[in-house]
């Protein structure tokens, strides 16, 4: 079965600083996607960034980057220059595809509380 | 673009009553799809669509129907409402199967009494 695993249910960070959500996957599937979304407390899910498990280098967008080592089926979300606004749910999901179609597997949760 | 439009935001049902969670796109997307997220969980699949006239279940199906008659709308149905649907119904929809991005309404926040 495959499933997405996040660690860690609330973290603190100092504004200006950077901090990693970690999440782990695990599938036997050679192709999937990795997809992290962030929830606001307004409650809609914003993409923010996307893995291939075929990319050659690991996924950047602005301050969000994803640490992919695939050997270890571990896609860990680094924010760089924490914001006051970054508070928020963050998600991790993969892609499970099957056949014509594909579901989202999302992992629990991590609730980012940054700090002034 | 208005990207992946749902409606209403919010709603209120009695156990037993009918209502439909409205989904539509403009972005010309074949797969469609719906989610609930429950307090403390990710979301999950609830029906999907991999284009017009073509649906079928995801995990959790029981009590949930859906259609999709046009590319643009995927409704979803619920028939009899019970407490145990309260919760927060996505809507998400992609070109494709791999893409890189998939696009999530707004949500709707569902309360059943």
């Amino acid at each position: 079965a495959q499933k997405i695993t996040q660690t860690q249910p609330g973290m603190f960070v100092q504004e200006k600083e950077a901090v990693t959500l970690d999440c782990t996957y695990d599938t036997s599937d050679p192709s999937y996607g990795l997809f992290w979304y962030k929830q606001p407390s307004s409650g809609e899910m914003i993409f923010l960034i996307y893995q291939g498990s075929y990319d050659q280098q690991n996924a950047t967008e602005g301050r969000y980057s994803l640490n992919f080592q695939k050997a270890r089926k571990s896609a860990n979300l680094v924010i760089s220059a924490s914001q006051l606004g970054d508070s928020a749910m963050y998600f991790c999901a993969m892609r499970e595809v099957m056949d014509s179609s594909y579901k989202l597997i999302f992992g629990s949760g991590t609730r980012l509380l940054v700090r002034p | 673009n208005a990207g992946v439009t749902q409606t209403p935001k919010f709603q209120v049902l009695k156990t037993g009553q009918s209502m439909t969670l409205q989904c539509a796109q403009d972005m010309n997307h074949e797969y469609m799809s719906w989610y609930r997220q429950d307090p403390g969980m990710g979301l999950r699949l609830i029906h999907y669509s991999v284009g017009a006239g073509i649906t079928d279940q995801g995990e959790v199906p029981n009590g949930y129907n859906v259609s999709r008659s046009t590319t643009e709308d995927f409704p979803l149905r619920l028939l009899s409402a019970a407490p145990s649907q309260t919760s927060v119904y996505f809507c998400a929809s992609s070109y494709g199967i791999r893409d890189r991005e998939v696009f999530f309404g707004s949500g709707t926040q569902l309360s059943v009494l």
